[in-house]
């Protein structure tokens, strides 16, 4: 089946730095998809990508989805301690498909 | 408040038991999935289930299986639990099966022995 390498696998970073991560795919997405999980809880969604080449915003986050459909990339700016947590990325092949999750990034911030 | 229970939150068991985890959602979603969560493998399927009286296999669907009597409910049981069930389990829902935008449960940890 497919598979999802998302990078970087860790992240420790200052409070106030911007954040970059990305998620590569060996197959053509239709969705992509960025999760967040906090620590001791369940994932939840934070931002959804439906077309090739869409950028798209959530706050201080943002996410776009690859113009070749085998990548999205997901950026914090001004990282806040809160940001603390594990972000993965998930793709969809096809509408109704099972999502693939990528293995996450952990990501650290020091106040 | 509208969401995910899953139960319980935490279990420790002995290798060859029974165990079923519980999971209900008040949202009348169609779509409910199970999902093993283990450090540096991310999130993977268990079993999924697109509506009420349905269920498939996902990615990792051995030693586990899941029943849909109706909209609400869908419990994970392991028949014989072994040691390398050890993990974290999330029970999902979406609106429909099309989206991929999931609602997840907070969890449960299962420690086999």
């Amino acid at each position: 089946g497919q598979q999802l390498n998302q990078s970087p696998q860790s992240m420790f970073i200052q409070e106030g730095e911007d954040v970059s991560m990305n998620c590569t795919s060996s197959s053509i997405f239709n969705t992509w998809l960025w999760y967040k999980q906090d620590p001791g809880e369940g994932p939840v969604l934070l931002i959804a990508l439906y077309k090739a080449g869409e950028l798209t915003s959530n706050g201080r986050l943002t996410a776009q989805f690859g113009i070749t459909r085998k990548d999205s990339f997901l950026n914090i700016s001004a990282s806040i301690p809160s940001d603390v947590g594990i972000y993965f990325c998930a793709g969809q092949e096809t509408s109704g498909s099972r999502l693939t999750f990528g293995e996450g990034t952990q990501l650290t911030v020091n106040p | 408040i509208a969401g995910i229970t899953q139960a319980p939150t935490s279990q420790i068991l002995a290798a060859g038991r029974r165990m079923t985890l519980r999971c209900t959602q008040d949202m009348r979603h169609n779509a409910m999935y199970w999902y093993r969560q283990d450090l540096g493998l991310g999130l993977r399927l268990i079993h999924y289930s697109n509506t009420a009286g349905t269920t498939g296999k996902g990615e990792v669907p051995d030693g586990y299986s899941v029943s849909r009597a109706n909209t609400d409910d869908f419990p994970l049981t392991l028949a014989s639990a072994v040691p390398s069930q050890t993990s974290v389990y999330f029970c999902a829902s979406s609106l429909e099966d099309a989206t991929g935008e999931l609602f997840f449960g907070e969890g449960s940890r299962l420690t086999v022995l």
